[in-house]
């Protein structure tokens, strides 16, 4: 069975902290992404990745930054974090026109 | 990508078929439809896409007509399981998926006992 894992299902930062969000496929996918998800506004791409060290800009990626050093794990990271990146933020794999998502991390910045 | 429009809500009885209509006058010939569905708390979760013939698979049926202008997809047997955010999503397939997908507001049925 295919897998997208994230580090957290719920996480609480304050203001100005580093903040990492981790997720791992299981399924060698070339392909890894980046969304949040805000009521009103639908799911929007953040960053994603098309293979190891490679990473591409998405719709908005103000804020954020990646790392993909290793093919399975695909990381965003908040230089300092800010209230207004309070948000679901969702990980997700593909190889070719499917995309797995994963769970979820419900981000809180106080 | 093509812009989509999907009614906001639909409820549907238990056991019955539930047909989720979508819109997408200004698709291109080269564009995909895709539908995926996301569950309260979960991540979205793929259900079928196609270009211009009808497809199935052991979620769902995908119908698209003539034109492409417009797309239905039905569950033949809802459950109360399939109470979700369904989402019509129009994109061309680059064939490596490494294209992000937009998401419009979907629609959220509502399966009834």
């Amino acid at each position: 069975d295919v897998k997208v894992t994230q580090s957290s299902r719920y996480l609480v930062k304050r203001t100005g902290e580093k903040v990492f969000l981790e997720c791992v496929q299981d399924m060698d996918h070339e392909n890894m992404f980046w969304y949040r998800q805000d009521p009103g506004l639908g799911l929007r791409l953040i960053y994603f990745s098309y293979d190891v060290k490679m990473k591409e800009k998405g719709d908005i990626p103000e804020g954020y930054s990646v790392s993909r050093e290793k093919k399975e794990r695909f990381s965003l990271i908040l230089e300092s974090a800010s209230t207004n990146q309070t948000s679901m933020y969702l990980c997700a794999s593909s190889s070719h026109y499917e995309q797995y998502f994963g769970p979820g991390t419900r981000l809180t910045v106080t | 990508d093509a812009k989509t429009t999907q009614p906001p809500s639909m409820d549907c009885a238990e056991g019955r078929a539930a047909n989720l209509p979508c819109n997408h006058s200004t698709i291109s010939g080269n564009e995909y439809v895709y539908w995926y569905r996301q569950i309260h708390s979960q991540g979205p979760q793929y259900i079928i896409h196609g270009l211009k013939n009808n497809e199935t698979n052991e979620m769902a049926s995908l119908i698209i007509t003539e034109d492409r202008k417009s797309s239905t997809l039905i569950l033949p047997h809802a459950t109360l399981r399939d109470t979700a955010v369904y989402y019509c999503i129009v994109r061309v397939d680059s064939g490596g998926g490494a294209d992000g997908l937009t998401f419009g507001k979907g629609t959220h049925l509502i399966i009834q006992p």
